[in-house]
């Protein structure tokens, strides 16, 4: 079975550009969750997605947004970049949104503001 | 409000010795734990997870983690450290809103 996925691996953009990360769940799994992971700390979630609508979003200023699709994939954007928005971006799925649900990650998008 | 602590940032062990790797965390209802590892340039793996079920908790690849209430700890052990096992481990907890809150992460090294 396949895992999450997400694209692009690495991405090098400058300050004020905009991105967008994808990231496509494993297959039955119905909620996506971002989270922004800057070297040598853990990770720090950002928003959760449940059937298209947002169930949870972090403390990550509005220049953030993210949206769901009817396949469930999802898209995690961020305008006006900056450097410290550096970071490795990870996708995780699971099968509904709840306590009693793991979260799978996947390998994560290597961002590089420069 | 949830959080989670993990009381060393490195740990270091000879091959074949245990392993301990200790989290601390607090909560203000009966919490939802889980340890996940990171091997270099990677995503996050989930290692167990604590749902308020059997106390003691078996993973993948050896590792277990022990629930204990009184002492608000949920710490990560394995009987024989393989070379392997060489990663960033972290210890984390559910929040409402499908959040999770990770610790800092302890870097394990595995000496031959």
């Amino acid at each position: 079975d396949a895992g999450v996925t997400q694209s692009p691996t690495h991405l090098i953009k400058t300050r004020g550009q905009h991105v967008t990360l994808r990231c496509s769940p494993i297959s039955g799994h119905k909620s996506v969750s971002w989270y922004q992971q800057v070297l040598g700390q853990g990770p720090q979630f950002i928003f959760q997605y449940y059937e298209k609508e947002e169930r949870g979003r972090g403390n990550f200023p509005d220049r953030f947004s993210a949206r769901q699709f009817p396949n469930y994939s999802s898209e995690l954007n961020v305008n006006a970049l900056l450097l410290g928005d550096s970071a490795l971006y990870l996708c995780a799925s699971s099968p509904r949104t709840g306590s009693s649900y793991e979260q799978y990650f996947g390998p994560g998008t290597r961002l590089t503001v420069t | 409000a949830q959080s989670v602590t993990q009381l060393d940032s490195h740990v270091s062990v000879s091959e074949g010795t245990p392993v301990l790797l200790r989290c601390n965390y607090s909560s203000s209802y009966s919490p939802s734990l889980f340890w996940y590892v990171q091997h270099p340039n990677k995503g996050l793996q989930l290692l167990l997870k604590y749902t308020s079920a059997a106390t003691l908790v078996k993973g993948i690849n050896g590792f277990e983690a022990e629930f204990k209430k009184s002492e608000t700890s949920f710490h990560l052990t394995k009987p024989s450290a393989h070379m392997s096992d060489a990663a960033e481990y972290f210890c984390s907890i559910y929040n409402q809103g499908g959040k999770l809150i990770f610790g800092q992460g302890t870097e394990l090294s595995v000496k031959p």
